[in-house]
């Protein structure tokens, strides 16, 4: 089955610090890609919807400079946190799909744990 | 506005037991509907889609319906294990999407050995 693939898993690192996750689709082309948020015991937020080539369109109250996301080609996306702070700390996910698998599940990466001390 | 609730937020259930998931919808124009399974601190394992003309999905121990005039789901585990528990999350994609999907505020499942 498809695979994406996110890294990295854990991460802690210091306040004013900013830091890149990577979300890779193993073996299909993701023309589209979703970062969500996820708080302690809550569902997930979406923060931003990456096509391929083009750029994100974030969610209402997602600050787009903040999180600065990339998607320039169709196996890579990659979230920024731009100086990050300890609020910024929570687990990331991506999930990415492809136009021709609109029918299909879209598929997980693992996330990322952020720490920000 | 599509919200997707999830009954009951937690179920601690004993091994062994047949037991029912419920995932309830707002807006009946979905594209498809898709149950997934969390452990805790990891990503998303996806177990049953089903499609707006599709009535139930069926995988394993797992049975998934769909009765969209209703705006209902369930999800179905036969012969509860301790390996099942985790959170059940439910997302509905509507018609008009992105590919985005809406998502209940899942089930966390505990089976006690």
């Amino acid at each position: 089955g498809a695979v994406v693939s996110q890294h990295p898993s854990w991460v802690i690192c210091k306040s004013g610090t900013s830091v890149k996750i990577e979300c890779r689709s193993l073996d299909f082309q993701a023309t589209t890609m979703f970062w969500y948020r996820q708080f302690p015991k809550q569902s997930l937020m979406l923060m931003a919807t990456s096509n391929e080539g083009s750029k994100a369109t974030y969610e209402q109250g997602v600050e787009k400079d903040k999180f600065l996301i990339n998607h320039a080609s169709l196996t890579l996306s990659t979230l920024t946190v731009t100086s990050a702070h300890p609020e910024d700390s929570s687990f990331y996910i991506c999930s990415a799909t492809h136009a021709d698998r609109g029918n299909q599940p879209q598929h997980f990466g693992d996330g990322t744990r952020l720490s920000i001390l | 506005k599509q919200e997707v609730t999830q009954i009951p937020a937690a179920l601690s259930v004993p091994e062994g037991e047949n037991l029912v998931l419920n995932c309830s919808f707002t807006d009946s124009a979905i594209y498809n509907l898709q149950w997934f399974r969390q452990d805790p601190g990891k990503g998303l394992t996806s177990l049953l889609l089903i499609q707006s003309s599709q009535r139930e999905q069926t995988s394993g121990r797992l049975n998934a319906s769909l009765d969209k005039s209703s705006g209902r789901s369930t999800l179905y585990i036969a012969a509860s294990q301790p390996g099942d528990s985790a959170t059940y999350l439910c997302a509905v994609r509507n018609q008009d999407s992105n590919y985005q999907l809406i998502w209940g505020a899942g089930t966390k499942l505990i089976i006690k050995p």
